[in-house]
């Protein structure tokens, strides 16, 4: 079965500190690509980065980026320099190819609080 | 801003009514997708457009169902609304049907009382 898993329903980072948010995935397809979202309070689901399954280099997008270790089925995401605006839902998701169009299936969402 | 437009951003209806949902995807993006967030489902695919047509199904219940337009926008229709309908509507789009990034509208949320 295709999963997602976000063991961290919520954590705390001090300003200006790194965070790491996990997420692991389930899937017996070779070909897929992984999605970290962020969701303020506001409501709307921001992209932040992307990781294919087939490349050899993590992805970086500025303070974000996605540590992939393929073996362990795990892409957790890295917030270097915590910022006050950083405080919101974060989603991970993974898409798989095939005849299932580029659905993304969705974690549960770790909720940080960045404190002052 | 995403480039994605959704209307309404509030909805809110009785039990048994039906209500549809409107999204503008991003220029030159060909797929849409619809998906429900809600706090006991969590966020859940429900339909996939590609080109006008049908790419991919999720959970979408009987009651639910949604085209795509020949210029691109979506419409997602609820019907017979149920009170556990009300949710977080969103619709994405990307520029393929399968490997891109999906970016997502600001949702609409419905309330069904």
């Amino acid at each position: 079965a295709q999963k997602i898993t976000q063991t961290q329903p919520g954590m705390f980072v001090q300003e200006k500190e790194a965070v790491t948010l996990d997420c692991t995935y389930d899937t017996s397809d070779p070909s897929y690509g992984l999605f970290w979202y962020k969701q303020p309070s506001s409501g709307e689901m921001i992209f932040l980065i992307y990781q294919g399954s087939y490349d050899q280099q993590n992805a970086t997008e500025g303070r974000y980026s996605l540590n992939f270790q393929k073996a362990r089925k795990s892409a957790n995401l890295v917030i270097s320099a915590s910022q006050l605006g950083d405080s919101a839902m974060y989603f991970c998701a993974m898409r798989v190819r095939g005849n299932q169009g580029g659905k993304l299936i969705f974690g549960q969402g770790t909720e940080l609080s960045v404190k002052p | 801003d995403s480039g994605v437009t959704q209307t309404p951003k509030h909805l809110i209806t009785a039990t048994g009514q039906r209500v549809t949902l409107r999204c503008s995807p991003r220029s030159g993006d060909l797929s849409v997708y619809w998906y429900q967030q809600s706090l006991d489902q969590g966020l859940q695919f429900l339909i996939q457009y590609y080109n006008g047509e049908e790419r991919a199904k999720g959970n979408i219940l009987e009651r639910f169902s949604a085209q795509q337009f020949p210029d691109l926008h979506s419409e997602l229709n609820l019907s017979s609304l149920e009170l556990g309908d009300s949710a977080l509507y969103f619709c994405a789009s990307s520029i393929s049907g399968g490997d891109n990034e999906q970016f997502f509208g600001p949702g609409t949320r419905l309330t069904v009382l």
